[in-house]
């Protein structure tokens, strides 16, 4: 079983702040995605990272595939109370060799507020 | 409106009970996925589904029985719960299970309370 850990758990700021959150695994993914979920809404993706020490910018959020492709972080500048939500990152991982299927392991959230 | 359509949104039901939640999409994607969503854990996988095929049961217990009749819906029956069963049950979509860089498209999920 592939773990992710993300941090913080939960993270409380005031609108226009900037924040980081970051997402751990001891294990090496073929990729990462960035899903937020809203209250009473499944999760949507934001982005996939593939390449080593990659990054990607997205308007106001920043993320980066760490170098051994084993951890992200996302960075969000100017927080507005529209960014509020769960944000999960996913690793993608071979689970079968027969047609190369691949499977998400999803951390279990960094549950942002931003408050006006 | 996500492309993924789950009901019912809300559901409880008694431990003793029978229900069946249902997953649609229409995005033309292959294969379609069961997550179970609780409280400060991550999404689980439950079932995957390729081409109406199951390729992937992750040990879940016999008392969630999936159907796929064809590659745009899917369900889940439920029988004889438990409390803990009570969680948010999400359904995903994707063009297939090789292809990841598009994600999953997941639906709003179907808030399952087992009393």
């Amino acid at each position: 079983t592939q773990l992710l850990e993300q941090s913080p758990q939960f993270l409380s700021i005031q609108e226009g702040e900037n924040l980081t959150v970051y997402c751990n695994s001891s294990s090496v993914f073929s990729s990462l995605q960035w899903y937020r979920q809203e209250p009473g809404e499944g999760p949507v993706l934001l982005v996939t990272v593939v390449t080593g020490g990659e990054v990607k910018k997205l308007k106001r959020l920043t993320f980066q595939f760490g170098d051994a492709r084993k951890d992200s972080s996302l960075h969000i500048t100017a927080a507005q109370p529209g960014d509020t939500g769960l944000y999960l990152c996913a690793g993608v991982v071979v689970y079968r060799t027969v047609g190369s299927a691949r499977q998400l392991t999803f951390g279990s959230g960094t549950q942002l507020t931003v408050l006006p | 409106e996500t492309g993924v359509t789950q009901t019912p949104r809300h559901l409880v039901m008694g431990m003793t009970n029978k229900k069946s939640l249902k997953c649609e999409q229409h995005l033309g994607h292959n294969a379609m996925y069961w997550y179970k969503q609780s409280a400060k854990k991550p999404l689980e996988l439950m079932f995957v589904y390729s081409l109406e095929e199951r390729v992937e049961n992750n040990s879940v217990p016999s008392r969630f029985s999936p159907e796929c009749p064809n590659s745009s819906h899917l369900f889940l029956h439920l029988h004889t719960l438990q409390p803990e069963d009570s969680a948010l049950y999400l359904c995903a979509s994707s063009q297939d299970i090789t292809v990841h860089l598009r994600g999953y498209t997941f639906g709003s999920g179907t808030r399952l309370t087992v009393v």
